[in-house]
């Protein structure tokens, strides 16, 4: 089975700084997928940004980055010049790659992240 | 294109009490599950689907149970509410690919169900 560990219940960022949440899992499937969420209080879930396990380029998307360690099984999101709307939980997810699991997340416990000005 | 749509979004049962939380998509997904989320553990995975006619557990399926005979709907029937299962729902379809990103999920709004 599968696990995934954040490890950072709460992190605060000051608008405009850099803050980088973290994310480790446990597997021994080699062909997978890991995601970023992020749920602001609407509850609605947002995907942030996602890495295919075979991919060695860390995944992009604006301000958004992941830095992806695959020895270490480490998945680390780095959010450049937060803003106030990034404030919400940041869950971490892994999904096998296989056709069938596509609709089986495994989440970790998530980090509330709090931006202030 | 309405995307993931859950009713009721918020519900209170007495214990013992049962009910058939709904879940829709229009984006002609193959897979569909359900979640739950409590506070301190993130999303759980309940049961889910790959399409009509096939479902199976997740990593919580006590207390729950599915059927999906369409494409569209996956509902999610709780038989015999207990306190435990206080907690927000979320229903969640994606794709193999044709259609969108590949694999990634669509999630609907959630319901928060509260069990006294």
């Amino acid at each position: 089975a599968q696990t995934v560990t954040q490890s950072q219940p709460e992190m605060s960022v000051q608008e405009a700084e850099t803050v980088t949440l973290s994310c480790t899992y446990d597997t021994s499937e080699n062909n997978y997928y890991l995601f970023w969420y992020k749920q602001p209080p609407s509850r609605q879930m947002i995907l942030v940004i996602r890495q295919e396990a075979y991919k060695q380029q860390n995944a992009t998307e604006n301000r958004f980055s992941v830095n992806f360690q695959k020895a270490a099984k480490s998945f680390s999101l780095k959010i450049s010049d937060s803003q106030l709307g990034d404030t919400a939980m940041y869950f971490c997810a892994f999904m096998k790659g296989y056709t069938g699991t596509a609709s089986k997340l495994t989440f970790g416990t998530g980090t509330r992240l709090q931006v202030t000005l | 294109n309405a995307g993931v749509t859950q009713t009721p979004k918020f519900q209170v049962l007495k214990t013992g009490q049962s009910m058939t939380l709904q879940c829709a998509q229009d984006m002609n997904h193959e897979y569909m599950s359900w979640y739950r989320q409590d506070p301190g553990m993130g999303l759980r995975l309940i049961h889910y689907s790959v399409g009509a006619g096939i479902t199976d557990q997740g990593e919580v399926p006590n207390g729950y149970n599915v059927s999906r005979s369409t494409t569209e709907d996956f509902p999610l029937r709780l038989l015999s509410a207990a306190p435990s299962q206080t907690s927000v729902y979320f229903c969640a379809s994606s794709s193999s690919g044709a259609g969108g990103p590949f694999y990634e999920q669509y999630f609907g709004p959630g319901t928060r169900l509260t069990v006294t």
